[in-house]
């Protein structure tokens, strides 16, 4: 099955500051590959996702980056803000309804 | 958007009881449900993948007889945590999957066995 790895595991970063998610996996198969947002007690929420045929991708203060020759994607949150704080996670797979195998999340902390 | 109901919320029961989770797809049709468990700041571990229809598939580790999954509907499917003990304390989520609307997480049940 797929081994999905994320680093760091935490990051705390001042306000305003960029953060930086690294998500490395095995299958190269895979082509969908999202980031989730999970607060406290919640559920985990879409935050920005790209497929295989796309290098990048940009919404407002989020990017993901893919590299598929070295099997990493990464997640770019640029001006910080205090409500950033969450654990994120990375969940590649093949194909839409495929089971997803989550990276082991990355606490992110955003000081005022 | 896509909506998936679970419940409950939160519930505590008492060891060697059992527990039904449910949840529902309310405005489309989830042809796979899967079942996740999450630990305190740990992420979340896949239990097992269900279709309509047919049998659970679990994942390995994850004891069949003791997490019951039924997928009777495309609207609905369950876990029950049967005989229950503190070590299966944990939050229990749902997230359900069709073609169209792609991954829709239930809000997640917070189950404290005492």
């Amino acid at each position: 099955g797929e081994n999905v790895e994320q680093h760091p595991s935490t990051l705390s970063v001042q306000e305003g500051d960029s953060a930086v998610i690294k998500c490395t996996y095995s299958d190269s198969a895979s082509n969908y590959f999202p980031w989730y947002k999970q607060e406290l007690g919640k559920r985990p929420q879409l935050i920005i996702d790209i497929r295989s045929n796309v290098g990048e991708k940009k919404d407002q203060r989020i990017a993901v980056t893919l590299n598929k020759t070295a099997k990493h994607f990464s997640l770019h949150i640029t001006e910080t803000q205090p409500e950033d704080s969450a654990v994120y996670f990375c969940a590649p797979i093949k194909a839409a309804g495929n089971k997803l195998t989550f990276g082991g999340g990355t606490r992110v902390l955003v000081k005022p | 958007g896509a909506v998936v109901s679970q419940h409950p919320s939160r519930v505590i029961c008492k060891s060697g009881t059992s527990v039904k989770i449910e949840c529902r797809s309310l405005d489309f049709q989830a042809t796979t449900m899967f079942w996740y468990r999450q630990f305190p700041k740990k992420s979340l571990m896949l239990m097992a993948t269900s279709n309509e229809g047919s049998k659970a598939t679990y994942e390995q580790g994850v004891e069949k007889d003791k997490f019951l999954i039924n997928h009777a509907s495309l609207t609905l499917s369950t876990l029950t945590v049967t005989s229950a003990h503190p070590e299966d304390s944990s939050f229990y989520i749902c997230s359900a999957s069709n073609y169209r609307d792609g991954y829709t997480f239930g809000s997640g049940t917070r189950l404290t066995v005492v």
